[in-house]
């Protein structure tokens, strides 16, 4: 069974930081890899999707990382904002379904 | 613009009545899927659909049933079976090859 894993479960930095955010994963036979941003009270939002077949993908002053062969993959943020403040998921695709992270809370501090 | 309703927000019920959650998509997309969401607690999928008229459990089932018979639609009941239906509850839809795609969440309270 699948299972997803998120290090630091918190994290709060002052703005202007670069930070990496860290998933896990126990299962490497996966199709894409996502990395969703959390507003409190709100839905999902998709910030970036790696197919399996992909090592990374970048928006803006998002990147992020994928080592299947490790289990892993890397949410990097460039000079932090306030507005970056939120929960961030990663979330795995295996056969027919996703398996969600518990999340990262990112504060940043003005 | 294209996008995923859920609604309504936030919805209160008593104990031991049934209570159906709307989700509707415009995106076209095959999948969609339920999750809940509780505090300190990652995403636990529901339910799910790949196709019209077709369905399968997902992880906590149990207390809850849907229906696909609107490419558009996939509605999700919380019946009086399920012990702890106090969640927020999230809806997706996905097309091939992209992103998931969700709904702002109904926060479904009962007391």
């Amino acid at each position: 069974k699948q299972e997803v894993t998120q290090i630091p479960a918190a994290l709060s930095v002052p703005e202007g930081e670069n930070l990496v955010l860290n998933c896990s994963f126990t299962d490497s036979a996966i199709y894409n890899l996502q990395w969703f941003r959390q507003d409190p009270g709100k839905g999902l939002t998709s910030l970036l999707l790696i197919q399996s077949s992909q090592r990374e993908q970048t928006s803006g002053r998002l990147n992020a990382s994928l080592d299947k062969s490790s289990g892993r993959s890397t949410l990097y943020i460039a000079a932090s904002q306030p507005g970056d403040s939120a929960t961030y998921l990663c979330a795995v695709t295996g056969f027919q379904k996703l398996v969600f992270g518990t999340g990262t809370r990112l504060l940043v501090s003005p | 613009d294209g996008g995923i309703t859920q609604s309504p927000k936030y919805l209160f019920r008593k104990e031991g009545q049934n209570v159906t959650l709307s989700c509707e998509q415009n995106l076209n997309h095959d999948a969609m899927y339920w999750y809940r969401q509780d505090p300190g607690q990652g995403l636990r999928l529901i339910y799910y659909s790949q196709i019209v008229n077709d369905f399968q459990k997902g992880d906590i089932a149990e207390g809850y049933s849907v229906s696909r018979e609107k490419k558009e639609s996939f509605p999700l009941t919380v019946t009086s079976a399920q012990k702890n239906p106090t969640a927020f509850y999230l809806c997706a839809s996905q097309g091939a090859n992209s992103p998931l795609h969700f709904g702002n969440g109904t926060r479904l309270t009962v007391t």
